[in-house]
């Protein structure tokens, strides 16, 4: 089973709100990631988890923040986003974080900032 | 820096026809090669992939060839089918010595007619 799951599949927030993206899998993988997605383009790394310590943070604005809860939990939280924050959230996941080693994405979490 | 190009799109073929979609990288070392493709209104899916020179991917129908002489993974299917639109992605890991991050191109939109 290759199975990542995000919730919620689609989300529409105002620009004073707090919500949390959630992403999950129990493939025993222990490197997670979000991606962030605009239409027509590929996707865009923004935060690495390795053994759930945070490696890498593409620069991305604090109003987003990545939480690892446990090696199979990524949530993703949001406050005073922008609406060019609007895009396709991608979570993925991946054995480790060596070259040969696939990544695994979720579906995606739609979010619509107004 | 690493980079892949794929070729520019979109591609619009009939039914049974072929399929080439070029795709060349640049890297400073030996990455892996994965073919991503995204159907639309989901997330990723991992097409097939290769890790080293000369492997040969396969998955569906669809096949790509690791040619380090000409830094290539050119994406092909002898047949293709409407289900098979889609949007490709080319990509490369390589391991940095602290992390391996995926490098997309930009992907590339085929639209298959009945």
């Amino acid at each position: 089973d290759t199975e990542v799951t995000q919730t919620p599949k689609h989300l529409v927030m105002g620009m004073t709100n707090k919500k949390s993206l959630k992403c999950e899998q129990h493939m025993g993988h222990r490197a997670m990631y979000w991606y962030k997605q605009k239409a027509k383009k590929p996707p865009e790394l923004m935060f690495v988890y390795s053994y759930e310590k945070l490696s890498i943070n593409e620069s991305v604005p604090s109003r987003f923040s990545p939480e690892c809860p446990n090696s199979s939990l990524l949530n993703l939280h949001l406050h005073a986003l922008q609406p060019e924050d609007s895009a396709l959230y991608l979570c993925a996941s991946s054995q480790g974080d060596l070259h040969q080693e696939t990544q695994y994405f979720g579906p995606g979490t739609r979010l619509l900032v107004l | 820096g690493n980079s892949v190009t794929q070729m520019e799109g979109p591609v619009t073929l009939s039914e049974e026809a072929f399929l080439t979609i070029n795709c060349t990288y640049t890297a400073t070392g030996y990455p892996s090669l994965f073919w991503y493709v995204q159907y639309p209104g989901e997330g990723l899916q991992l097409l097939l992939k290769a890790t080293k020179a000369d492997d040969k991917g396969s998955n569906k129908g669809f096949e790509a060839t690791y040619r380090k002489e000409t830094t290539s993974f050119h994406l092909e299917k002898g047949s293709v089918q409407v289900s098979d639109s889609a949007v490709y992605f080319c990509a490369l890991r390589l391991y940095t010595g602290a992390n391996s991050k995926l490098t997309f191109g930009k992907g590339i939109t085929l639209s298959v007619r009945p």
